[in-house]
């Protein structure tokens, strides 16, 4: 069973729409990490979440540590923004090292 | 610059040949590492050099192995690779890895082992 889930796996909105993807952990966690990648490889962090909301221009993450859930919200969806958004936690006591969700691809259509 | 580089961006080779790939980062970072993707799947985690010192070293094959030859520079050397090999390889690196930091990830390299 992995311990970071991701919901949904497949997401295609309109562009325009507002979309959310959810992160569930079961592990004692020092922080969670959402990042981006586009097709072609490369992977961009948006956010680094131990506690409360970020927010960088139309993203907003949110983290509720008492129930190890957290959640990437896009505002005013663009297809620029499709992507496969993959949430990776570090664990409380095994350092800098990142466990990996499976990810959410994201296709906003025009 | 926050920038990690990472060369060549695709790779060929056959399963007999000795090739290396490299990753460059000037951020100061102190920690490094190697992921091997699959298509549709998260990275895996290879390698960690925290340091210069080989830290993490995930149960991979000796077909792999990597090098820090300083802060800056990471390689991964391949030697005798299987087809099922054939994958996106990430580099990316931290200020450190004692506790939770942001990674910054190179765009990789898309190896095929023919």
């Amino acid at each position: 069973k992995n311990e970071v889930e991701q919901s949904p796996q497949n997401l295609t909105a309109q562009e325009g729409e507002f979309i959310t993807i959810n992160c569930s952990y079961s592990v004692g966690i020092s922080a969670l990490h959402w990042l981006q990648q586009h097709p072609g490889g490369g992977i961009v962090s948006l956010f680094m979440l131990s506690s409360g909301k970020k927010k960088h221009g139309r993203l907003i993450a949110t983290i509720n540590i008492q129930e190890k859930h957290s959640s990437l919200h896009i505002t005013a969806s663009h297809p620029r923004d499709s992507a496969v958004y993959i949430c990776a936690v570090s664990h409380s006591n095994t350092g800098n090292q990142f466990y990996f969700g499976t990810g959410t691809s994201l296709t906003v259509i025009p | 610059d926050t920038e990690v580089t990472q060369t060549p961006k695709h790779l060929v080779m056959g399963m007999t040949n000795k090739k290396s790939l490299k990753c460059e980062q000037h951020m100061g970072h102190r920690a490094m590492y190697w992921y091997k993707q699959k298509a549709k799947k998260p990275p895996e985690l290879m390698f960690v050099y925290s340091y210069e010192k080989l830290s993490i070293n995930e149960s991979v094959p000796s077909r792999f192995s990597p090098e820090c030859p300083n802060s800056s520079l990471l390689n991964l050397h391949l030697h005798a690779l299987q087809p099922e090999d054939s994958a996106l390889y990430l580099c990316a690196s931290s200020q450190g890895e004692d506790c939770a930091y942001e990674q910054y990830f190179g765009p990789g390299t898309r190896l095929t082992v023919t």
